[in-house]
């Protein structure tokens, strides 16, 4: 089955600097590759996905890259402010799986002012 | 409406216990999910239902028993559970079908067994 490793654990960065996430999965045939957010007590949300027929995407301070080839993708936060700090995952999918995704571990972003 | 709703948002049950998780959508979302999260954890699948059919159940103790009696509703039934089994419990919906797509999470419920 598919595996997603995601790194670092844990990221502190300073208001207005760049936070970067990368993962890696193993299943070639995984081509939907989602990030969500979590913050304390909250559900997790959506903030950008990405398809294996795209390299990469762009949403205001948000930007995910996608090589398939090194089966590796990045989420990208630029001017990082204290809201965004929480929790994030990335996670893989594929066409076979019946929507199910498989998330890595998770990063803890702190950002401070 | 664009949110997936969930009750209870707590609830705290003896291990002798029945209880029900209760989970809705009004977004015509076609497939409906069951995860269980522990604290610093990511979310970990236990049921897929798609166009109300049981497509995946990952290996879940029966004391878990999913139940989807309409494309909107997902229920949990839960019986005899562990004090192990205490977590957030998520429901989320997407659109189905073969290809991938957004899954929306419902907000949780929190649930404590002692």
């Amino acid at each position: 089955g598919e595996n997603v490793e995601q790194h670092p654990s844990t990221l502190s960065v300073q208001e207005g600097d760049s936070a970067v996430i990368k993962c890696t999965y193993s299943d070639s045939a995984s081509n939907y590759f989602p990030w969500y957010k979590q913050e304390l007590g909250k559900r997790p949300q959506l903030i950008i996905d990405i398809r294996s027929n795209v390299g990469e995407k762009k949403d205001q301070r948000i930007a995910v890259t996608l090589n398939k080839t090194a089966k590796h993708f990045s989420l990208h936060i630029t001017e990082t402010q204290p809201e965004d700090s929480a929790v994030y995952f990335c996670a893989a999918s594929s066409t076979d799986s019946w929507g199910k995704l498989q998330f890595g571990a998770g990063t803890q972003v702190v950002v401070t002012p | 409406d664009t949110e997936v709703t969930q009750t209870p948002k707590h609830l705290v049950m003896g291990m002798t216990n029945k209880k029900s998780l209760k989970c809705e959508q009004h977004m015509g979302h076609r497939a409906m999910y069951w995860y269980k999260q522990k604290a610093k954890k990511p979310p970990e699948l236990m049921f897929v239902y798609s166009y109300e059919k049981l497509s995946i159940n990952e290996s879940v103790p029966s004391r878990f028993s999913p139940e989807c009696p309409n494309s909107s509703l997902l229920n949990l039934h839960l019986h005899a559970l562990q004090p192990e089994d205490s977590a957030l419990y998520l429901c989320a919906s997407s659109w189905g079908g073969e290809v991938p797509n957004e899954q929306y999470f419902g907000p949780g419920t929190r649930l404590t067994v002692t």
